[in-house]
């Protein structure tokens, strides 16, 4: 079966900290690809960011940067300095090779940033 | 290019009732996949539709269904309401197949089951 756990249900920093949102998968799926959404309070998941499963180089984008470890079975997501704006829900998401759209998400981590 | 849009933005309906909610993709996309979003059970898949055709389907009761027309545009029905039902229905379009590629997410659709 497939799951995705995020095991932080909500972090709060002080703006300009860097923070770590955490998420761990289970798959028996070799190829498989994982995801990160936002979505903030105005409801729409915003996508960020996608990786498959073969690919396991670290990505940067702007002040966001994804650690994906097969090891671990882990994707972690890090904002740098992080911004109010940043303040939102993350979710974790993992899709099969059934080649289909079926999202499996995590049950998300609430960030939010003060000022 | 516009986005995923979702008719209506908010509904309320009473037990036993029916509903149904639109979704039209991003121009050229043809699948649509259906989410519920819940404060307790979160995000979870409703079902999927490519070319008309579902392709998955969620673990929910057949009380939600839905079809997809010729042009993409997608529809889901959910019959004989019940208060559990309150959830905020998203609907996610991608362009390819066979090949998992980004979902692009709607509005939503906030359902209040009174």
């Amino acid at each position: 079966a497939q799951k995705v756990t995020q095991a932080q249900t909500e972090i709060s920093v002080v703006e300009k900290e860097d923070v770590t949102l955490d998420c761990v998968y289970e798959t028996r799926d070799t190829t498989y690809y994982l995801f990160w959404y936002k979505q903030p309070p105005s409801g729409e998941l915003v996508f960020l960011i996608r990786r498959n499963s073969f690919d396991e180089q670290n990505e940067i984008s702007g002040r966001y940067s994804w650690n994906f470890q097969k090891s671990t079975s882990s994707f972690n997501f890090t904002i740098t300095a992080s911004q109010v704006v940043d303040s939102a829900v993350y979710f974790c998401a993992l899709s099969g090779m059934d080649s289909s759209y079926k999202l499996i998400f995590g049950s998300g981590t609430r960030l939010l940033v003060r000022p | 290019k516009a986005g995923v849009t979702q008719t209506p933005r908010y509904l309320i309906k009473t037990r036993g009732q029916q509903v149904t909610l639109s979704c039209s993709p991003i121009s050229g996309h043809r699948s649509v996949s259906w989410y519920q979003q819940t404060p307790g059970q979160g995000l979870q898949f409703l079902f999927e539709y490519f070319s008309e055709t579902q392709r998955n389907k969620g673990n929910f009761p057949g009380r939600f269904s839905g079809r997809q027309f010729s042009n993409s545009r997608s529809e889901m029905n959910v019959s004989t309401l019940e208060l559990g039902d309150s959830a905020l229905y998203l609907c996610a379009s991608s362009g390819t197949s066979g090949i998992v590629t980004e979902q692009f997410f709607g509005p939503g659709t906030r359902l209040t089951v009174l």
